[in-house]
């Protein structure tokens, strides 16, 4: 089973729109969430992280924790195609190493 | 802002060279790492390092080590390049130990093997 699972992409969305990004976990134990950023041929960029349960926001994203059901979600309000990416969870479990999702690439249709 | 550079963004090698992967960061993180990153597979973690000298295997080690001799600056090292480990090669860095500190990556290595 893979620690940490996205939903799978390719996401498309209209330019305005919401995009909702969806993370899973499998270590009951873990601390600290990020979502990143990585446009094609670049290397990833932090975009959000969140370590407490409920909402967090940042401009025009959203990142939402709940522990209990080990998920983590991300949204992108008045998605712009300047957002189209592939997005990355990352789940920290210890104090070093991160655990990667595979990411859902997102595409925003003007 | 932090700044971690990998020495090549492009490189080509035959197989069985050996091959080094350089990563120097500027903002005197304890913590590196090195990532492989494939299509379908996402990034997995190769070796880290939290310390000067001080090195772990990540989830997949095998045909690599890394070399960490000064705080800013953490080498991979290919020791008989293989085709099976043409890749996107990341480097990352980071506060230690505290848990809510998050990565900062390089720009990545595009390594082929021929």
């Amino acid at each position: 089973q893979k620690e940490v699972e996205q939903n799978s992409g390719p996401l498309s969305v209209p330019e305005g729109a919401i995009a909702s990004l969806n993370c899973t976990y499998s270590d009951r134990g873990s601390q600290s969430f990020f979502w990143y950023r990585q446009y094609s041929g670049k290397s990833p960029e932090l975009i959000m992280s969140i370590y407490s349960n409920g909402d967090k926001e940042d401009g025009r994203f959203t990142a939402q924790l709940n522990k209990a059901s080990q998920y983590v979600s991300l949204l992108i309000r008045d998605s712009q195609p300047s957002d189209s990416a592939t997005y990355l969870c990352a789940v920290r479990s210890n104090d070093y190493k991160l655990s990667f999702g595979a990411g859902t690439t997102v595409t925003v249709r003007a | 802002d932090v700044k971690v550079t990998q020495s090549s963004r492009y490189l080509v090698k035959r197989t069985g060279e050996k091959v080094f992967l350089e990563c120097v960061q500027d903002m005197d993180h304890e913590n590196m790492f090195w990532y492989r990153q494939d299509p379908g597979l996402g990034l997995r973690l190769i070796y880290f390092s939290y310390d000067v000298k001080m090195k772990e295997k990540g989830d997949i080690p095998e045909g690599y080590s890394v070399s960490r001799e000064k705080k800013e600056r953490f080498s991979l090292i290919l020791e008989s390049a293989s085709t099976n480990q043409t890749s996107m090669y990341l480097c990352a860095s980071s506060l230690p130990g505290i848990s809510n500190q998050p990565q900062h990556f390089g720009d990545g290595t595009r390594l082929s093997i021929l």
